[in-house]
């Protein structure tokens, strides 16, 4: 099975700035992830797919970016709205796993 | 509008049967993957499995298999997630989800919260 590791678990950070959060694939996955955004109490919301296509709605702050093992989701400028956790797929014809989930904090 | 709407809170004892359900609304319920997701209580998403609702094929995640049974009744455009016998470590929020043709997951249900004990 693939596995899927994000790095960091949990992120503190400003208003304003801009943030990195990195998905790494335990074998290549070409480019089928996808990204969702998860607030308290929420259901999760797909923010990217294909890597690097933004969902139709989600603000161009947001951006993903990668190929193969390694991808990384970007918020070019970190908005009050913006703090919740955030889980890469991998998805395929038969299945999908979720990293593990990164947790961005106000500073 | 899009939509999946899942069936209300549950709260069950150990050793018991249950059965959550999944209604898709605003589009072609037959021609679509439906998946589920669990989310314990504090912890992250683990996939568990899809149904396509046009055929009924049935694909499971290895660490959900023979543990659960995903179905689906496409007359009323409806999927469905259910357990012979709860255990408390089923305790969990359950979601539904709409696998587009590119397997990405693009629509999620509300979300069914499973309480099991005694």
């Amino acid at each position: 099975d693939i596995q899927m590791t994000q790095s960091p678990s949990t992120l503190s950070a400003s208003v304003g700035d801009r943030v990195t959060i990195t998905c790494r694939a335990s074998q290549t996955i070409s480019s089928w992830l996808a990204w969702y955004q998860q607030k308290p109490g929420k259901a999760p919301n797909l923010l990217i797919y294909k890597a690097s296509t933004l969902e139709s709605g989600v603000p161009s702050r947001f951006s993903g970016s990668g190929f193969g093992t390694e991808f990384t989701l970007t918020i070019s400028s970190l908005q009050p709205d913006d703090f919740a956790t955030y889980y890469c797929q991998h998805y395929n014809s038969y299945s999908a796993t979720f990293g593990q989930g990164t947790k961005v904090e106000i500073k | 509008e899009v939509q999946l709407v899942q069936s209300g809170a549950e709260m069950k004892k150990p050793g018991e049967s249950l059965k959550i359900s999944c209604k898709g609304s605003g589009y072609s319920f037959i021609t679509y993957w439906i998946g589920w997701v669990r989310q314990m209580p504090g912890k992250g998403l683990e996939w568990m499995g899809m149904i396509y609702a046009g055929d009924s094929d049935t694909r499971y995640s290895p660490s959900f298999q023979g543990q659960v049974t995903i179905s689906a009744d496409k007359s009323i455009s409806t999927a469905y997630l259910q357990w012979s016998s709860l255990k408390a470590s089923d305790t969990a929020m359950y979601y539904c989800v709409r696998r587009t043709g590119y397997w990405y997951s693009d629509i999620w249900g509300r979300g069914t919260l499973v309480t099991v004990s005694s």
